[in-house]
């Protein structure tokens, strides 16, 4: 069964504090993403990487940068978290082949509180 | 640019009534067209996608879709909802890149 993992459900962090959220996938996807999801406003995209080192920035990677040394693992990296930074944060994968037509698999979801 | 837009935020209806989630999108290329559905508090899986072909798509827990091409809408439909189809439902758009786009999403509730 198809599974992408996100290490924590639930973080709670001061701001200032540097914030690590991990993703891993055991379908051997050559892509990743990391999505925002804030109520009314849908999904965001912060980053995307398509292969290992590689990264591409997505509609708001501001504040955000982004480690994929694996393939199979993608972490979002918050460097100075911020009150606004608050939010759910989906990671997803998918495969390169068939490029648009891919369906992506997403996690269950790390929502981070900010204080 | 490609863009989402879906109609309704939420959607109140009563069990085993009919139900239309209407999705809207623009881009002045061919899309690939997806639904997803985010349960409360999980993450989002697929409901059904539409690539080519037939322009009616069925799905999983007896949802389907029609592509309209001509008023750019992909929307969602289920005859009869049930209690556990409360949820979040996404429209999604891709162009010629692994990336999609999403709209804002459509809270459905549904009232025993």
């Amino acid at each position: 069964d198809v599974k992408v993992t996100q290490s924590s459900r639930y973080l709670v962090k001061r701001t200032g504090e540097k914030v690590f959220l991990e993703c891993v996938q055991d379908m051997d996807h050559e892509n990743m993403f990391w999505y925002r999801q804030d109520p009314g406003l849908g999904l965001r995209l912060i980053y995307f990487s398509y292969d290992v080192k590689m990264k591409e920035k997505g509609d708001i990677p501001e504040g955000y940068s982004v480690s994929r040394e694996k393939k199979e693992r993608f972490s979002l990296i918050l460097e100075s978290a911020s009150t606004n930074q608050t939010s759910m944060y989906l990671c997803a994968s998918s495969h390169t082949s068939g490029g648009a037509k891919n369906i992506q698999y997403f996690g269950a979801g790390t929502r981070l509180s900010v204080l | 640019a490609q863009s989402v837009t879906q109609l309704d935020s939420q959607v109140p209806v009563f069990e085993e009534a009919p139900v239309e989630l209407r999705c809207n999108y623009s881009s002045s290329v061919s899309v690939y067209l997806f639904w997803y559905v985010q349960y409360p508090n999980q993450g989002l899986q697929l409901l059904l996608k539409y690539l080519s072909g037939s322009t009616l798509v069925k799905g999983i827990n007896g949802f389907e879709a029609e592509f309209n091409k001509s008023q750019t809408s992909f929307h969602l439909r289920k005859p009869s909802v049930h209690i556990s189809d409360t949820a979040e439902y996404f429209c999604a758009v891709s162009v010629r890149s692994e990336k999609l786009v999403f709209g804002k999403g459509t809270k459905l509730t549904v009232n025993p």
